[in-house]
């Protein structure tokens, strides 16, 4: 089985800086993405993790912590169009089984 | 824009009624993925075929049914239509059949009334 735990919504003003926490539980992991998805749109890729540490891409950063099965996003000088739902997904036993998605953390930016 | 492409985008039918959604992948993937994304369910994985097979299955019911063509294109047919069965459906392809990065397509948005 496999649990995900994220926010439900988030609120943080244009040009700041915010952290989006997820914890899993997962039989086997071999790894974990982090896609954003505009309402109505398609999820796009953001991140996979594989390695605990960060890696930074731009404005946006992922943390693993493997030990701890927890994971963030970390968007910096946000902006009005980062107002998104982010999906945590855990990838299990090295991509043999499906990716489980987390329900997502619908972040609103406010100016 | 991902590659990936699906028609209809909107389909509006009855109870009861059988539907089937398109999906091409990317230029040269193998893997096509369907997901099933209701208001209170997030996004659910229902199959994936990879190269014309089938390869995972998840919580897809039996009045749903999926293949996957010679030319990669795939479609998922719903049958037996219930009012709950209203979402929106993604397809999504990768390279490869191991879940890495997955691109979306924009999605059918079903309503069943």
């Amino acid at each position: 089985g496999q649990n995900i735990d994220q926010p439900t919504e988030m609120t943080a003003t244009e040009g700041a800086i915010v952290q989006i926490n997820c914890t899993y539980q997962t039989s086997g992991f071999n790894g974990l993405f982090w896609y954003q998805q505009h309402a109505g749109e398609a999820p796009t890729f953001l991140s996979y993790n594989v390695l605990d540490g960060l890696e930074e891409k731009g404005r946006f950063s992922s943390f693993l912590s493997r030990s701890k099965g927890y994971s963030y996003l970390l968007l910096k000088e946000l902006q009005m169009k980062d107002s998104a739902s982010y999906l945590c997904a855990p990838q299990r036993d090295s991509g043999n089984t499906p990716l489980v998605f987390g329900k997502g953390t619908r972040l609103s930016v406010i100016a | 824009d991902s590659g990936v492409t699906q028609t209809p985008k909107h389909l509006i039918t009855a109870t009861g009624q059988r539907v089937t959604l398109r999906c091409s992948p990317r230029s040269g993937d193998l893997s096509v993925y369907w997901y099933q994304q209701s208001l209170d369910q997030g996004l659910q994985f229902l199959i994936q075929y990879y190269n014309g097979e089938e390869r995972a299955k998840g919580n897809i019911l039996e009045r749903f049914s999926a293949q996957q063509f010679p030319d990669l294109h795939s479609e998922l047919n719903l049958s037996s239509l219930e009012l709950g069965d209203s979402a929106l459906y993604f397809c999504a392809s990768s390279s490869a059949w191991d879940n890495h990065e997955q691109y979306f397509g924009p999605g059918t948005r079903l309503t069943v009334t």
